[in-house]
């Protein structure tokens, strides 16, 4: 069973705007993880942030934690055509697997 | 460095075939693990190997199984194949498996069976 939810299941934005995500969970972490994956091919890693973190950045991407309410969120800044993808986030609870939410998908229109 | 090399990247089984799917992790990489990816179930964890041994099992039935080689590659086997199985596998290498190690996936292998 998936360990957490993402929202919303689509997004579609102009390029150059911001693309935001939320992903909730359901049990303890030692971290969350974000990956991307282009249609239906391997996941590309975009950024790990540790349960003790509330705030990440890198490049265009900011997530943010907060495991009082057991959730997380992506924002995207500026996006572009390439940036069009499915995003997961993927929970690792100190038992040797991630735990993966449902995916958003993005399309990014030029 | 090489990436995470999953072979063969396209398979096509008749119903009640087996399969055996191949994985190369990144060099000096020592855990790898499995994942199912069906549109209806999504991302599913099938099970992780560090040094040759089965740290965790997802919840699969026994005709799932799995192994891991002294140089760290690994094979999934899937017998007795079921429409079902239809999906995509994945392959991720990490470089312990430990919590805050970030997970290098593989292109995947797509498993169709009719």
């Amino acid at each position: 069973s998936q360990q957490g939810e993402e929202d919303p299941q689509a997004l579609s934005i102009q390029e150059g705007e911001n693309a935001t995500m939320n992903c909730s969970y359901k049990t303890s972490i030692n971290n969350l993880q974000w990956y991307r994956q282009n249609s239906g091919r391997g996941l590309v890693h975009l950024i790990l942030i540790r349960s003790n973190e509330r705030e990440k950045h890198s490049g265009r991407l900011r997530v943010t934690l907060d495991t009082s309410k057991k959730s997380s969120s992506l924002l995207i800044t500026a996006s572009r055509a390439a940036d069009t993808a499915s995003y997961f986030c993927a929970t690792d609870a100190n038992d040797y697997k991630l735990s993966f939410g449902a995916g958003t998908t993005v399309t990014v229109r030029a | 460095k090489a990436g995470v090399t999953q072979t063969p990247r396209y398979l096509i089984k008749t119903r009640g075939q087996q399969v055996t799917l191949s994985c190369s992790p990144i060099s000096g990489h020592r855990s790898v693990s499995w994942y199912q990816q069906t549109p209806g179930q999504g991302l599913q964890f099938l099970f992780e190997y560090f040094s040759e041994t089965q740290r965790n099992k997802g919840n699969f039935p026994g005709r799932f199984s799995g192994r891991q080689f002294s140089n760290s590659r690994s094979e999934m086997n899937v017998s007795t194949l079921e429409l079902g199985d239809s999906a995509l596998y994945l392959c991720a290498s990490s470089s312990s498996g430990q919590p805050s190690t970030e997970a290098f996936f593989g292109q995947g292998t797509r498993l169709t069976v009719v």
